[in-house]
């Protein structure tokens, strides 16, 4: 168990919908990056936050957005969905705020765009 | 461009066998890097860590060799077993400033029985 949760583990929704996916980090990380792997794809960086600011991003578009709250639990939200953007979205916490640390990655959120 | 390339993308070896994982990559300034390994429907574990003076690391039967004026690593597995079939992701950081952490596309491993 990596001391990440990701929440939920699979969602199901109709092109044109918002979704909002949690994580939780490990205790006493502060950074939060959301990654997302399509099938039988590598990993994707898609934006980093650091004790509450964002401070990187990546290949994110437009319609997607996240935060991370003050008790650092993060939530990327999905929106006008399209089926391409069915994939696993992966959360992985570290301890600081530079790129090369170690990472903890949940679980993944299954998500599937019919 | 900094990228890292994984080969083979995919290999199946018996069980009890050893087999080894290349990694190539261009990231520059280099820091340090990573295999991690990715069971299906799971998020990936990191294996092992080697930075630029490290040239060989072992994890149990995972051995990590990094030659870094080649811009090669490697991930030997030995004796193989069934619950070593995953993708292997190498992971390659860049410092400082800027956030360069490249994932290679993986190596999916499948070992048969």
């Amino acid at each position: 168990d990596s001391g990440v949760t990701q929440t939920p583990k699979h969602l199901i929704t109709a092109t044109g919908q918002r979704v909002t996916l949690r994580c939780s980090p490990r205790s006493g990380d502060l950074s939060v990056y959301w990654y997302q792997q399509s099938l039988d794809q590598g990993l994707q960086f898609l934006i980093q936050y650091y004790n509450g600011e964002e401070r990187a991003k990546g290949n994110i578009l437009e319609r997607f957005s996240a935060q991370q709250f003050p008790d650092l639990h993060s939530e990327l939200n999905l929106s006008s969905l399209e089926l391409g953007d069915s994939a696993l979205y992966f959360c992985a916490s570290s301890t600081g705020v530079v790129a090369n640390e170690k990472l903890f990655f949940g679980s993944g959120t299954q998500l599937s765009v019919l | 461009k900094n990228q890292v390339e994984q080969s083979p993308q995919s290999l199946i070896i018996l069980e009890g066998k050893n087999c080894t994982l290349q990694c190539n990559y261009t990231v520059s300034p280099f820091s340090n890097l990573r295999w991690y390994k990715q069971d299906t429907g799971r998020g990936p574990v990191s294996l092992t860590i080697m930075t630029f003076s490290e040239n060989t690391k072992s994890n149990g039967r995972y051995t990590a060799t990094l030659d870094a004026d080649t811009k090669q690593s490697s991930l030997h597995i030995t004796a193989s077993q069934l619950s070593d079939s995953a993708s292997y992701i190498c992971v390659v950081s860049a410092v400082p400033g800027g956030f360069k952490t490249i994932f290679g596309a993986g190596t999916r491993l499948f070992v048969k029985a």
